[in-house]
């Protein structure tokens, strides 16, 4: 079956800007992360749905960043005013449930976003 | 707080040599353990778990022992193929957090030559 899907790839876009990126999990998975890959590290949490609420929000970094899940399927990372250290591959997770905490997260390829 | 560290890379090997790539973790609790893998333009798969100490994860010819008194998750391959050169990283949950969220290492790139 399908995948995690993340659309766009890549985004190139110039500082101060607003981007979105899109994720659609697995079909049926009510758990949702996201991530963010910086360059030479590992993915750190940004935030969580289960379902269409954000249960945790406490990895993202400033009120910039925001997510929505509003049919509890598709989420949507909402980056306002970016800069030039928003630059980092995003990566969205998504599994059956969230917890318990040994349930395998599901990985999407990534959004590369570029902040001119 | 929690984290994870592991061998800085690249770990450059030949066909058939044995892989090891070490991963030491600080936690408050006991942890599930995780090794992900990355391949060239590939998403994060996972590779293999340990949910409790003493568990053995194994997958593709790879293994990891939980060993809670080294606070340790060290990832083996007896014999690596070409097809292993990837990005690996460990990873840790904390049960406490209700919601299963993962903590990663860096990563440690892995380079198999013919």
């Amino acid at each position: 079956g399908a995948g995690v899907s993340q659309t766009p790839s890549n985004k190139v876009t110039e500082k101060g800007k607003y981007v979105e990126l899109r994720c659609d999990p697995i079909s049926g998975h009510t758990a949702l992360y996201w991530y963010r890959q910086s360059l030479g590290q590992g993915p750190e949490f940004l935030i969580y749905f289960q379902g269409t609420g954000a249960a945790d929000d406490s990895g993202l970094p400033n009120d910039r960043f925001f997510a929505v899940r509003p049919e509890g399927s598709v989420s949507t990372l909402k980056i306002q005013r970016t800069e030039r250290g928003d630059s980092a591959v995003y990566l969205c997770a998504s599994s059956p449930r969230g917890t318990p905490s040994y349930n395998e997260q599901f990985f999407g390829p990534g959004t590369r976003l570029t902040v001119l | 707080g929690n984290s994870v560290t592991q061998m800085e890379g690249p770990v450059t090997l030949s066909e058939e040599a044995f892989l090891t790539i070490n991963c030491t973790y600080t936690a408050t609790g006991y942890p599930s353990l995780f090794w992900y893998v990355q391949y060239p333009g590939e998403g994060l798969q996972l590779l293999l778990k340990a949910t409790k100490a003493d568990d053995k994860g194994s997958n593709k010819g790879f293994e990891a022992t939980y060993r809670k008194e080294t606070t340790s998750f060290h990832l083996e391959k007896g014999s690596v193929q070409v097809s292993d050169s990837a990005v690996y990283f460990c990873a840790l949950s904390d049960p406490a957090d209700s919601w299963g969220k993962l903590q990663f290492g860096a990563g440690t790139q892995v380079v198999v030559t013919p």
